[in-house]
């Protein structure tokens, strides 16, 4: 299976800073790749689909970018509904699967 | 408006069996691939299940495989997956979600129904 590998697990931020979040994977899923934002409580939302493409309704302060084995999200401006956890996904084959996860939290 | 609505969730002793329902509106739900994804308490996510429109195609993810069964009734636009020798450790919130493809992603999520493995 494909591994995914995000980093940092958290990162303590402050509103209006620039946040980055990279997802690694174990081998090349091309641009195989997708991005959601989940609140405590709440299902996942999806950001990005396709490593950039930025899903209707999502702030454009979202953007992703990568392909191959290495992926980032970035967030321009880190507003108060922010903060959450963000998780990558791959498609590139069977079976799916997820990156452990980072926990943006506030300074 | 596009929604997925799960039930079925509840308290099942290791061993049991449970089936999950997911009952889907606001789009055409026979030409979507659907999909189940978990998240067991303060855990991340994990894929569990998907379909394909017509029922033809499933695949599952390895902690699951020969112990779940995924299935859906298109004239009833619903979702099902069957869960059985349960674990302790398939305790979890369980989403059902609906699936784009080309580029692949799970847009749509419920808001999840939650599985507790307990004797």
């Amino acid at each position: 299976a494909i591994q995914l590998t995000q980093s940092p697990s958290s990162l303590s931020t402050s509103v209006g800073d620039r946040v980055t979040i990279t997802c690694r994977a174990s081998q090349g899923i091309s641009s195989d790749l997708a991005w959601y934002q989940q609140k405590p409580g709440k299902p996942p939302k999806l950001l990005i689909y396709g490593a950039s493409s930025l899903e209707s309704g999502v702030p454009s302060r979202f953007s992703g970018s990568g392909s191959g084995t290495d992926f980032t999200l970035t967030i321009s401006s880190l507003q108060p509904e922010d903060f959450a956890t963000y998780y990558c996904q791959h498609f590139k084959s069977y079976p799916l699967t997820f990156g452990g996860g980072t926990k943006v939290e506030i300074k | 408006e596009v929604q997925v609505v799960e039930s079925g969730g509840g308290l099942v002793q290791p061993g049991g069996s449970l089936r999950l329902s997911c009952v889907a509106s606001g789009f055409t739900f026979s030409s979507y691939w659907m999909t189940w994804v978990r998240q067991a308490p303060g855990k991340g996510l994990e894929w569990v299940a998907n379909i394909n429109p017509d029922g033809s195609d499933k695949h599952y993810g390895d902690s699951v495989k020969g112990r779940f069964t995924i299935s859906r009734d298109n004239a009833k636009n619903s979702l099902f997956v069957q869960m059985n020798s349960l674990r302790a450790e398939d305790t979890a919130v369980y989403y059902c979600a609906r699936e784009r493809v080309r580029p692949e992603r799970f847009d749509s999520w419920g808001q999840g129904t939650l599985v507790t493995v307990s004797s």
